[in-house]
């Protein structure tokens, strides 16, 4: 088991709401990515978070929205919720270095949009 | 745009079987192949391969990176049912500073007893 955190475990929201995600990454590691991952499907990578900064975007629209606060903990928040949204949101720490690290993944939120 | 396909996707296979796992790709400069386990789930890290020709080992699980065909395996022998999940490839991308994780759909693994 990693030491990536992630809540709520399970979501269900309606089409139009706004929701935020929460990840608490590994002991030492100071970068978050978040991934969308549908049914039957691998993981898309939406956005990067360094320094408390977003460094590096997928193809998301800038609904999906995120921050990352100084102890490296990291939330993501999706506005205006549409049915295509429900999937299971991952969060991934890693360790910024000169080459990369692995990345170490939470269990996941599953959102549910109706 | 890059492009990473994972066959087959489906398998299901008695417990003591050999297993081979594909992985093709259009990646351009990408720095590593990753493979993940995802069981329900969080993936979990199994290998990364930087180089190719080079055979990464770790028990029953075994993995290789031919970058002139462009493709990986995943090879898993005497299956378990516990080996049972979601084998996941990965390539690690750089974008705009960051390093993204480029990931196939999966190839669901099914170990019957």
């Amino acid at each position: 088991e990693t030491g990536v955190t992630q809540s709520p475990t399970h979501l269900i929201k309606t089409r139009g709401q706004q929701v935020t995600l929460r990840c608490s990454s590994q002991s030492g590691h100071n970068t978050v990515s978040w991934y969308q991952q549908a049914l039957g499907q691998g993981p898309q990578f939406i956005f990067q978070y360094y320094r408390e900064e977003e460094n590096g975007r997928g193809n998301f629209p800038p609904r999906f929205s995120g921050l990352q606060f100084p102890n490296y903990s990291s939330e993501l928040n999706v506005n205006a919720l549409e049915l295509d949204d429900s999937a299971l949101y991952l969060c991934a720490s890693s360790r910024r270095m000169g080459y990369f690290t692995e990345a170490f993944f939470g269990q996941g939120t599953r959102l549910t949009v109706v | 745009e890059d492009k990473v396909v994972q066959s087959p996707l489906s398998l299901v296979v008695h417990e003591g079987d050999t297993v081979t796992l594909n992985c093709s790709y259009e990646v351009t400069n990408f720095r590593s192949l990753l493979w993940y386990k995802q069981e329900k789930k969080a993936p979990t890290f199994l290998f990364m391969l930087t180089s190719s020709g080079i055979e990464k080992k770790s028990g029953r699980l075994s993995s290789i990176l031919d970058k002139k065909e462009l493709f990986s395996i995943l090879n898993i022998t005497a299956t378990q049912t516990g080996d049972s999940a979601v084998y996941l490839c990965a390539f690690v991308i750089i974008i705009q500073g960051a390093q993204k994780l480029v990931f196939g759909q999966g190839t669901r693994l099914t170990i019957n007893p």
